[in-house]
């Protein structure tokens, strides 16, 4: 069965630093999510992507975030000058193919910035 | 904004009891109701969900209603098992694939 995948597992990078990570969504999916999760608290939504373009984000997703779908298989998060607040486990996801609401997420990035 | 709030926080339970798990969005618009068990370090996994043109779904030992007049849907789970401890997260998905808005949460223990 295809899966999402993510790369790094496990960032950790200093205050001020830009990260990005990667994942790459399920082959036939035409919208593509990332979500974060501080940990011990619930799954929070950051930003949709389709059509190559910013569907909806949150308010948590501010100039220091951006997506990009740089080919046909990867859809990547950067954050620009990262804040110690930012450590979380980032998720992506992606729905689309013959399932149309449901929405299959990676195993997940943990993001340590110190 | 979208809301979902998710009842109770925390369940602990007898190994063979049952276990009820409730949540309420905000948004009518709202049309798919997923629900996730998440185990310590993993990802969120689809373990059932419910579209709003039906008002019950049974998966073995895991069933999910739903009341769109009231904006209520509940997770059910019967004879609960050791394995079945972890956290369970309710969703709502927003009008047009838009997102999952997530409930916050219940920490089930099952007892043997």
């Amino acid at each position: 069965e295809p899966e999402v995948t993510q790369t790094p597992s496990h960032q950790v990078t200093q205050m001020g630093q830009e990260v990005i990570l990667r994942c790459v969504p399920i082959s036939n999916h035409l919208y593509f999510y990332w979500y974060r999760q501080i940990l011990g608290q619930k799954v929070e939504f950051l930003v949709s992507f389709y059509n190559n373009e910013i569907s909806e984000k949150s308010e948590i997703f501010d100039d220091q975030f951006s997506v990009e779908r740089p080919d046909g298989s990867n859809f990547t998060l950067k954050i620009r000058s990262t804040k110690l607040e930012d450590s979380a486990m980032y998720f992506c996801a992606s729905q689309g193919g013959g399932h149309p609401y449901e929405q299959y997420f990676g195993p997940g990035t943990r993001l340590t910035v110190t | 904004g979208e809301n979902v709030e998710q009842h109770p926080s925390t369940l602990s339970v007898q190994e063979g009891d049952s276990a009820v798990i409730k949540c309420t969005y905000s948004d009518s618009a709202s049309n798919y109701f997923p629900w996730y068990k998440q185990e310590l370090g993993k990802r969120p996994q689809l373990i059932i969900d419910i579209r709003s043109n039906v008002g019950e779904k049974k998966d073995q030992r895991i069933a999910v209603t739903l009341n769109k007049t009231a904006k209520h849907f509940s997770l059910h789970i019967t004879e609960t098992q050791p394995e079945d401890s972890a956290v369970y997260f309710c969703a709502a998905l927003t009008r047009g694939f838009q997102k999952l808005v997530f409930g916050t949460g219940t920490r089930l223990l099952v007892s043997p």
